[in-house]
């Protein structure tokens, strides 16, 4: 069946970097792309950006960019996401999605993975 | 960027009542529109796809409409299970915004 397992929480000073692992099961990987969206605690969903598998493009929310880095090792079906100069307001749950192209929904999510930013 | 818009926000309904969440966006998205369920502590769940597309196992319940501009997803008879937050997404062209929610609760 389709799994997509994300790393354990973690907890970062401001400042620092943290980065996410969502390991892909179930399917062919390189068929899928892979989406990062987040959620703050109480607040809504927030798409943050998306790579696709096969080459390693990218495409990053305008928000994000410069301080977000997605890559992807096909050799592990794994995928990864790298937030840099992480501040408070990064506090949040952090999903991997994955849609089977570029404009697609995305059916299959990853458990979540706790980023808390505190000093 | 789309901004998509959901109304309400907060939902007060009962098991099997029917009820209409919408979902506007600033500029046409054609029927590249999404809904979700998101229940507390877990990731969200895809209901609808393309505007009016089933997800796989989601109940006949569920049904969407819309396109360009205004969506909306509709609930028949509400489960006890349906109590959750529901939000909107587009993917028309990036970045693929969500609404703001619309938690549904119970009267």
């Amino acid at each position: 069946q389709v799994q997509l397992v994300q790393s354990g929480a973690e907890v970062k000073k401001p400042g620092a970097s943290v980065k996410i692992s969502c390991k892909a099961s179930g399917y062919s990987f390189t068929i899928y792309y892979m989406h990062w969206v987040r959620q703050a605690p109480g607040q809504g969903l927030e798409w943050m950006g998306i790579i696709n598998p096969i080459g390693g493009s990218t495409s990053y929310a305008q928000k994000f960019q410069g301080r977000v880095t997605m890559t992807r090792d096909t050799s592990t079906s794994t995928v990864y996401m790298e937030l840099d100069s992480l501040r408070s307001e990064d506090t949040a749950v952090y999903y991997c999605a994955r849609g089977v192209v570029p404009a697609a929904a995305c059916d299959y999510w990853g458990q979540g993975t706790l980023v808390t930013v505190s000093s | 960027d789309i901004q998509m818009t959901q109304s309400p926000s907060t939902l007060s309904a009962s098991v099997g009542d029917r009820v209409t969440i919408t979902c506007r966006a600033s500029q046409s998205v054609s029927s590249w529109l999404a809904w979700y369920q998101q229940r507390p502590g877990k990731a969200p769940k895809v209901l609808i796809y393309e505007a009016s597309n089933l997800g796989s196992g989601v109940p006949s319940r569920f049904s969407g409409s819309g396109s360009g501009t205004d969506f909306t997803l509709t609930i028949n008879s509400l489960q006890p299970d349906d109590f959750a937050t529901y939000y909107c997404q587009h993917y028309n062209s990036y970045p693929y915004t969500f609404g703001q929610g619309t938690k549904l609760e119970i009267k």
